[in-house]
């Protein structure tokens, strides 16, 4: 059974720091990787996917994968105060109708 | 951007009762799920269900739990009996189509409490 693993659990940056996020998964069938954000009281929001190993940049977001390390990360440039929300990392197996395992999640908070 | 709203935000009712989670989905979208997740774990997949049936359900979906979406109207979780362990946040989403890289939009979760 796939299991999805987030570290840091939380995570403390200034504003305008970088903020970095790891996820590690254990199936090697893993074929989409998502990264999801939660703001208190709302639902989880698609902040971006990535399928291919390497980089994937979206403005100040950018997400890493290494399908050999079973490893996915995202880095936050210029972090900002309205980053602070909890990350969830979320995988897919090829030949699912998009069933996400999720991580746990990492509580990141950008301090002015 | 698209919404997916869950009605309502917080549910209280006494075990072995039956209760219904509403979702009112993106309006154009196809395919829908229930994640549920426990306070303090992950969220963690129950069904998913296109075209009226269920395509995919976890262990996590009991024989007590049903879903549907009579006439294009809300798509519904019903769980009938509830039980002190079916306390949790319940979240439906739904996406345009089934392929892994179709995005799911979430609603905000219904907070179930079972006394």
């Amino acid at each position: 059974q796939q299991k999805v693993q987030q570290s840091p659990e939380s995570l403390i940056v200034p504003e305008g720091g970088m903020a970095s996020l790891n996820c590690t998964f254990s199936d090697r069938n893993s074929q989409y990787f998502w990264w999801y954000r939660q703001h208190s009281g709302e639902g989880p929001k698609a902040l971006m996917s990535i399928f291919s190993n390497g980089d994937k940049k979206e403005g100040r977001f950018t997400a890493h994968l290494n399908k050999a390390s079973l490893h996915v990360s995202l880095h936050i440039k210029d972090s900002q105060p309205s980053d602070s929300a909890l990350y969830f990392c979320a995988v897919s197996l090829s030949g699912s109708f998009n069933k996400l395992t999720f991580g746990a999640g990492t509580r990141l908070a950008v301090c002015p | 951007g698209p919404k997916v709203l869950q009605i309502p935000s917080h549910q209280i009712i006494d075990m072995g009762q039956m209760v219904t989670l509403n979702c009112d989905p993106v309006s154009n979208h196809l395919y829908f799920y229930w994640y549920k997740q426990i306070l303090g774990q992950q969220m963690e997949f129950l069904v998913n269900f296109y075209n009226g049936k269920v395509m995919e359900k976890s262990k996590l979906f009991k024989d007590q739990f049903s879903v549907e979406r009579p006439d294009g109207s809300y798509f519904t979780l019903k769980i009938q009996p509830t039980a002190l362990e079916d306390s949790a946040v319940y979240f439906c989403a739904s996406s345009l189509a089934g392929g892994v890289q179709n995005t799911l939009y979430f609603g905000a979760g219904t907070r179930l409490s079972v006394l």
